[in-house]
């Protein structure tokens, strides 16, 4: 089981509202990841992070934000929320490359937003 | 425009019986094909993962099979359990990138019934 720790695990709030989603690992990995899924949808990546100070916005443009000041810690900000935030967002994390197993991503079990 | 097609969207089965998810992409260069479980509200979970040399893959009641020249891969669940019933995503995973960029399938919903 993956040492991947998303909080909070549901979150209701009004429009406007700053949020910050947390996403925490302990397997020292490099590489870390937001998603964000909608039902019925696949993942789309919005957010990256290759280590410590490295951060790049992913496929799906987002107006979310993400800072990477420690290894074992990638959180996510919204800056005012809106409806069409609602969604799931899935944090995930990768080893370094190495052979069949390169390129595994760990999953948290995820944040459950919903913006009225 | 999503690489990776799955199909059914859905599928009921009851339970004891047997079932196969489809996966058909188009990401290239190829790296791997792995197959996730996801259950409601929760993260995926690996189940399996295939390199381009692979055929065939099993975990418990779970076999993929990948076909690297038509670019699919099946998934079979035997005797399914009720515990089977959530979300199995494929990915593929290309070859070219450093990022380690994925390709998810929309998914296929499956339910068990008793």
């Amino acid at each position: 089981e993956a040492d991947i720790y998303q909080t909070p695990r549901y979150l209701v709030i009004g429009t406007g509202k700053k949020i910050t989603l947390e996403c925490s690992q302990t397997m020292g990995h490099d590489k870390m990841y937001w998603y964000q899924q909608d039902p019925g949808m696949e993942l789309h990546l919005i957010h990256y992070s290759y280590g410590v100070n490295s951060t790049e916005k992913g496929d799906l443009s987002s107006e979310s934000t993400v800072s990477r000041i420690r290894t074992e810690h990638f959180p996510l900000t919204l800056e005012s929320a809106r409806p069409s935030h609602t969604s799931q967002y899935l944090c995930a994390s990768s080893p370094p490359a190495s052979g069949q197993g390169s390129n595994e991503q760990y999953f948290g079990p995820g944040t459950r937003l919903t913006v009225t | 425009k999503n690489q990776v097609e799955q199909s059914p969207q859905s599928l009921i089965i009851l339970e004891g019986k047997n079932c196969t998810l489809q996966c058909n992409y188009t990401v290239s260069p190829f790296s791997n094909l792995r197959w996730y479980k996801q259950d409601t509200g929760r993260g995926p979970v690996s189940l399996t993962i295939m390199t381009f040399s692979e055929n065939t893959k099993s975990n418990g009641r779970y076999t993929a099979t990948l076909d690297a020249d038509t670019k699919q891969s099946s998934l079979h669940i035997t005797a399914s359990q009720l515990s089977d019933s959530a979300s199995y995503i494929c990915v593929v995973s290309d070859r070219g990138s450093t990022l380690g960029r994925l390709y998810f399938g929309r998914g296929t919903q499956l339910t068990v019934w008793p």
